[in-house]
């Protein structure tokens, strides 16, 4: 079945250094979308790619789809203490329609 | 709008035991989905649907039953309880795109299981 990983698992970084996650798919994706999780609560879309080579920036958060729609990634500039929870890709592969399926996160931790 | 709601919030069961996990949307949402989160494991899939009488099974469906008589609900059946099921369950609704793939999921504030 599809797999989707993602790297790092955790990572800490003092506040105002950069972050980035990657994630991996074992499949073509239809789409990605990245969701956030704060501690004890419920993920949280943040953005949608569709198109092949996509990029989309959110004030410091920056977005990328890879041209083979296999992989993507997050890259926050200047981390904040309220940048800090779980950050997970997600998406159906190719075909797969509703059928999603969610990376295994990456957990941020900031240190102020 | 209530979004998309879950109850209860907290359940402990004991082994063998079923019960039934409840989801609501008011969003008027084809798409509903239930997920199970472990440590370490991301969120699986365990169940799906995208519209009233139409289920399919995720990535771990076995233990568990779902159906989908209106659109607005979408209740998780746990039909004999396991330790491996304790996880904090989460179900989320969306629109499906006309020409596939998927659109932004809306999650409930979901339901923490403890099997003993």
């Amino acid at each position: 079945g599809q797999q989707v990983m993602q790297i790092p698992q955790y990572q800490h970084v003092q506040e105002g250094e950069d972050f980035t996650t990657y994630c991996n798919s074992s499949t073509t994706l239809s789409n990605i979308q990245w969701y956030k999780q704060r501690p004890g609560g419920h993920p949280v879309f943040l953005i949608q790619l569709v198109k092949s080579g996509e990029v989309k920036k959110q004030k410091r958060l920056t977005f990328q789809f890879g041209e083979a729609k296999k992989n993507s990634s997050l890259h926050i500039t200047a981390t904040q203490t309220t940048d800090v929870g779980t950050y997970f890709c997600a998406g159906p592969r190719v075909g797969g329609y509703q059928k999603v399926t969610f990376g295994t996160g990456t957990k941020l931790q900031v240190i102020p | 709008n209530a979004g998309v709601t879950q109850t209860p919030k907290f359940q402990v069961l004991k082994t063998g035991q079923s019960m039934t996990l409840q989801c609501a949307q008011d969003m008027n949402h084809e798409y509903m989905s239930w997920y199970r989160q472990d440590p370490g494991m991301g969120l699986r899939l365990i169940h799906y649907s995208v519209g009233a009488g139409i289920t399919d099974q995720g990535e771990v469906p076995n233990g568990y039953n779902v159906s989908r008589s209106t659109t607005e609900d979408f209740p998780l059946r746990l039909l004999s309880a396991a330790p491996s099921q304790t996880s904090v369950y989460f179900c989320a609704s969306s629109y499906v795109p006309p020409k596939g793939g998927s659109n932004e999921q809306f999650f409930g504030p979901g339901t923490r299981l403890t099997v003993l």
